[in-house]
């Protein structure tokens, strides 16, 4: 069974707007985290934000928010006034916790496209 | 601080061929992640080093092998290629002093193609 779903394999947004992209999860671990990257066409994965399973608050990073609803096991990925810069793949993620080491499980990815 | 680098960027092979990886971790960062991002896919989990151990292996075959060096330091071996083998691999170093979330810094990558 997929641990993180990512339904929304294209978005667009014209520049300035806001865009939310979607990801569920799945675990039965009370104690998780869920990350957000994002990878340009050149391949590196670069971190957006964090957001643990025990943090009241949503995350926020400068333009960067996680929408998270703890109850429907969902961590949407908000970003403000979007740029032509954002344009790229945007992989949820979830650590988990095996036998003392831990991992990244990732969603299929989301391509986004900003236009002017 | 240096960032973690990957080595080479690209490389091309032949099936039944032997490649090796290289990838160097953050500045104090101790432990290494490989994984492995096919065309249209999120990155998979191959394993995992903590101080030039594996401690942490996800569904790959024995043919993918690795190592840490002990300046923390990494190489991915993978033998008898096969052309599924063709991806985008990814290095990530963490270390336990570097958040309470142990994130997870990636390199650029290399990416392998297999013909």
């Amino acid at each position: 069974a997929q641990k993180i779903t990512q339904t929304q394999p294209g978005m667009f947004v014209q520049e300035k707007e806001a865009v939310t992209l979607d990801c569920t999860y799945d675990t039965s671990d009370p104690s998780y985290g869920l990350f957000w990257y994002k990878q340009p066409s050149s391949g590196e994965m670069i971190f957006l934000i964090y957001q643990g399973s025990y943090d009241q608050q949503n995350a926020t990073e400068g333009r960067y928010s996680l929408n998270f609803q703890k109850a429907r096991k969902s961590a949407n990925l908000v970003i403000s006034a979007s740029q032509l810069g954002d344009s790229a793949m945007y992989f949820c993620a979830m650590r988990e916790v095996n036998s003392g080491y831990s991992t990244l499980t990732f969603g299929k990815g989301t391509m986004l496209l900003v236009s002017p | 601080e240096t960032g973690v680098t990957q080595s080479p960027t690209h490389l091309i092979k032949t099936r039944g061929q032997q490649v090796t990886l290289r990838c160097s971790s953050q500045s104090g960062h101790n432990t290494v992640s490989w994984y492995q991002q096919a065309l249209g896919q999120g990155p998979q989990f191959i394993f995992q080093y903590y101080r030039e151990e594996e401690n942490g292996r996800g569904n790959f075959p024995p043919r993918f092998s690795g190592l840490q060096f002990p300046n923390y330091s990494s190489e991915l071996n993978v033998n008898a290629l096969e052309l599924d083998d063709s991806a985008l691999y990814l290095c990530a170093s963490s270390g336990l002093a570097a958040n309470s979330y142990n994130e997870q810094f990636f390199g650029p990558g290399t990416r392998l193609t297999v013909l």
